[in-house]
Order: C-alpha cells, then sequence, then structure tokens
C-alpha cells in the first residue's frame, strides 16, 4: 500500500465549479501535512497547510482527519488558472526527531475548462 | 535573493554515460534534498544532505547513484553509467535550519538515449 494516496482523476469541471480532491496516509506517525500545485513540466510549489481544525485560504478550503488519515482541498468558483496536478504531501517523524522529508501522493490532475 | 538554482535545465546522455546534476540552496538555507519525479508518477524523496554530510539517504538507488554537498560550492547528485529507465525530472530542495521552509528549483529533467 502506498503511504500517500490520492485519486489520480482526471477532474474535468467548468470554470465557476466546486472541486473537491481527498487524500489518505497510511501512516499514523504522520506530523505535518501540505496541499502543493504542480503546473506542467514545472516544480511544485506549495499551496497550503493543513490544520487539524481545518484552514481557508481565498477558494481553497483543507481538512484533515487524523483519527481517519484523511486529507481533503476544496477549490470553489473554479477558474481556468486552477488547471494544474495538485499533489498530497506528508511529512512523517522519524525516529522522535523530524525533518523536511516530504513524501508525495501520486497527484490529481484538474483541468478547467470555459 | 535568488531561489534554488538548478542545472542544466535539461540533460541528454547516451547510456553508460555519467550524469552531474547540480543544486545551489537559497541563501542562508543549509539542508538540501533530492527528489526525483519519474514520466507519470509522483515526486519520490532520494536523498537529504547538510553541509559536508549525508543524512538520510534511504531513497538512493543503492548502486550508480550519488550525491554530496561540500562545504563550498553547489549540491551534486551523480549518476554513473546511467541507463533509460534514470530518465526523470530530478528536482532539488532547500530549507533553512530547523524548519520547513521549502523552496524547489526548477528541476533537471535528464533524458537517457
Amino acid at each position: 500500500r502506498k503511504e500517500v494516496e490520492q485519486d489520480p482523476g482526471p477532474f474535468n469541471v467548468p470554470e465557476g465549479a466546486t472541486v473537491a480532491f481527498n487524500c489518505t496516509y497510511s501512516n499514523s506517525a504522520s506530523q505535518s501535512f501540505f496541499w502543493y500545485r504542480q503546473d506542467c513540466r514545472k516544480e511544485p510549489k506549495l499551496l497550503m497547510s493543513v490544520y487539524s481544525s481545518g484552514n481557508e485560504d481565498g477558494r481553497f478550503t483543507a481538512q484533515l482527519n487524523r483519527a481517519s488519515q484523511y486529507i481533503s482541498l476544496l477549490i470553489r468558483d473554479s477558474k481556468l488558472s486552477d488547471s494544474a496536478t495538485y499533489l498530497c504531501v506528508v511529512i512523517r517523524g522519524a525516529g522522535g526527531t523530524s525533518y523536511g522529508k516530504l513524501t508525495f501522493g501520486q497527484g490529481t490532475i484538474l483541468t478547467v475548462h470555459p | 535573493n535568488a531561489g534554488v538554482m538548478q542545472n542544466p535545465r535539461h540533460l541528454v546522455r547516451r547510456r553508460g554515460q555519467e550524469a552531474r546534476l547540480r543544486c545551489s540552496p537559497m541563501k542562508g538555507h543549509s539542508h538540501v534534498y533530492w527528489y526525483r519525479q519519474l514520466p507519470e508518477e509522483g515526486l519520490k524523496f532520494m536523498v537529504y544532505l547538510q553541509k559536508e554530510n549525508i543524512i538520510d539517504e534511504s531513497g538512493m538507488p543503492k548502486e550508480r547513484f550519488s550525491a554530496e554537498f561540500p562545504k563550498e560550492g553547489p549540491s551534486i547528485l551523480r549518476i554513473q553509467q546511467v541507463v533509460r529507465g534514470d530518465s526523470a525530472a530530478y528536482f532539488c530542495a532547500s530549507s533553512p535550519r530547523d524548519t520547513y521552509g521549502y523552496t524547489f528549483g526548477s528541476g533537471t529533467r535528464l533524458t537517457v538515449v
């Protein structure tokens, strides 16, 4: 089983739609959670961190459920510029210490069309 | 303040040659990470380095791959005797000490012909 699993999609939605991405992680020792965005053939860029209390950044809302080991990202009012691959990312602490070793999901492809 | 600089952006090597990928971290960043993205796959951790030390190389293939981050100069990911399966995008990231303030470089796309 992969440590971080995402529905690869692709998701094909019209402008203005609301779209939700899901992600599960297998290691209960995971400590930090993020959504990254990767445009075609470019480097991944941090979209937002994910907190247990849930957090929102404009049209983007992220949720974390530690009991279910489940992370979600909701995009409201989709724009053409939201078209990208969305990567669920987890940091797992190692041996009582932690550092920035990221474990990536395979990514979910989103295409927003006019 | 320049970001993480990787070079070359594109690298073509014939099977059996060596590939050297360079990464200069952001100013003030002392931690460097290398990731590999195979075609149609997610990014996979390869190695974590601090100056003159390899901290975690659990993601490195056992043979042909090595990495270093010398006291002076960029971090180098070296692939000896490349094979077609090494064709991928290799991304470097850096972070300041003890934080997760990651910044990725633009990557090096290696093509083995």
